[in-house]
């Protein structure tokens, strides 16, 4: 079964700008990528999505190179309510099933 | 709009009892999603489903069982409770399989 691949964690200071990488090898050619930011005892929230170069919205930005084995979510200027667990979400294929397989999760702690 | 509504929230069941997670959402969505979230861990896909009627295994399926009789409710069942089956339990749904996931708020199971 292909996996993705995420640092187990991450600390910052506020106001600074922060990049997580996940690493997503066995992608599907018509396969998004799609970021959640998790806080506890919530359920996932959708941050950001996007197929290939660069997407940007209003809180973050992700940047996923050509051959799309990874993509990086940049989140400027952090503030102490972005300590969070963000994953991000692929369609992998695994053989001739699909599994829609969350990764690890980074979890960022924005310090003061 | 309510969006997608999980019940209940907490539950102790014995172990060999058995119980219904039910999940509504009122978006219409096409796609819906059982995770499972254990402690400290990302989530794993058990079950989802592209439509009424039809339902496939994700990562983690053993234990559990879904139907889709219509496009609202994805109830999840467990038949006989194990105490590997404690965890935290989200519904998802989406438009289509590479659109944005919206989740419930989880049902907490503990099986003692």
């Amino acid at each position: 079964l292909a996996k993705t691949t995420q640092p187990i964690s991450m600390d910052s200071y506020e106001g600074q700008e922060v990049n997580i990488t996940c690493s997503h090898n066995n992608i599907a050619t018509n396969d998004y990528i799609t970021w959640y930011q998790q806080f506890p005892s919530q359920g996932p929230r959708f941050i950001i999505q996007g197929y290939k170069t660069k997407v940007t919205n209003e809180v973050a930005s992700l940047f996923i190179p050509a051959d799309r084995k990874s993509s990086t979510l940049s989140l400027p200027r952090v503030s102490l309510s972005d300590t969070a667990v963000y994953y991000c979400l692929v369609g992998l294929m695994s053989g001739s099933a699909r599994q829609l397989t969350f990764g690890s999760g980074t979890q960022l702690t924005v310090l003061p | 709009n309510a969006g997608v509504t999980q019940t209940p929230k907490f539950r102790i069941l014995k172990i060999g009892q058995s119980m219904t997670l039910q999940c509504t959402q009122d978006m219409n969505h096409n796609y819906m999603y059982w995770y499972r979230q254990d402690p400290g861990m990302g989530l794993k896909l058990i079950y989802y489903s592209v439509g009424a009627g039809i339902t496939d295994k994700g990562e983690v399926p053993n234990g559990y069982n879904v139907s889709r009789s219509t496009t609202e409710d994805f109830p999840l069942r467990l038949e006989l409770a194990a105490p590997s089956q404690t965890s935290v339990y989200f519904c998802a749904s989406s438009p289509d399989l590479n659109t944005e996931a919206f989740f419930g708020q989880g049902t907490r199971l503990t099986v003692v």
